[in-house]
């Protein structure tokens, strides 16, 4: 298996544009996870999805932020419209329940995204 | 107040020397537990779970104490390439992963 595999690796948009991020997780995984990286605010957790039903989206900073994922292969993180604030690294990641308790997490490599 | 909390130091030690990051967590129910390890512009990655009775895995050596709500990691003789942010992590019984917001290893020759 190729990993999770997210897209793109680095976006820069202007403030007000809509931007689209996407994960692939791996295949078999029933839980999906979307973090974001900051200086400040170290990995917080935005939402994170169970046989591709949002379970929690507690995370989600605001309305401009929403998920989808509409199978098991494949979820969005969308920000309509974006703010420079929201430049960050946006992680994904994919677990499993199946199997050994406590199985880990496996990340993505990360969208950068700058937002001028 | 933060669900899971640690000392972001840095900390920086000479090669060779033991080290120790502590990790505390606010809610009873979390069932699970972990050590990831994040280098510079990389995805956090997976160093070791945390058992109940403890364990252990090469240099590394982790701890769980629930009544105290604490866990550690302590890594011993350690070299350059442990250079890195190493995140705490806890799973609770409903699949949800909180991560810490990392302690920063410098180890210098």
């Amino acid at each position: 298996d190729a990993g999770v595999i997210q897209s793109p690796r680095h976006e820069v948009t202007e403030m007000g544009q809509e931007v689209t991020l996407r994960c692939k997780p791996i295949s078999g995984h029933d839980y999906l996870f979307w973090y974001r990286q900051t200086m400040m605010r170290g990995l917080e957790l935005l939402i994170y999805f169970n046989n591709n039903v949002p379970i929690d989206d507690s995370g989600m900073p605001e309305d401009r932020f929403s998920a989808k994922m509409p199978n098991a292969s494949f979820s969005t993180l969308k920000i309509q419209p974006s703010e420079p604030r929201d430049s960050a690294v946006y992680f994904c990641a994919s677990s499993s329940t199946r199997g050994e308790e406590g199985t880990e997490a496996f990340f993505g490599q990360g969208t950068r995204l700058t937002v001028v | 107040r933060k669900e899971v909390e640690q000392d972001p130091g840095p900390f920086n030690v000479p090669e060779g020397a033991t080290v120790a990051f502590n990790c505390t967590y606010s809610n009873s129910a979390s069932q699970s537990f972990f050590w990831y390890r994040q280098d510079c512009r990389k995805e956090p990655k997976l160093l070791m779970s945390v058992y109940s009775s403890g364990n252990e895995d090469g240099r590394f050596t982790a701890q769980l104490n629930r009544a105290s709500q604490y866990i550690s990691l302590l890594i011993r003789d350690s070299k350059l390439s442990d250079s890195a942010t190493y995140l705490c992590v806890v799973k609770y019984d409903t699949g949800k992963l909180i991560f810490g917001q990392g302690t920063t290893l410098q180890v210098k020759p």
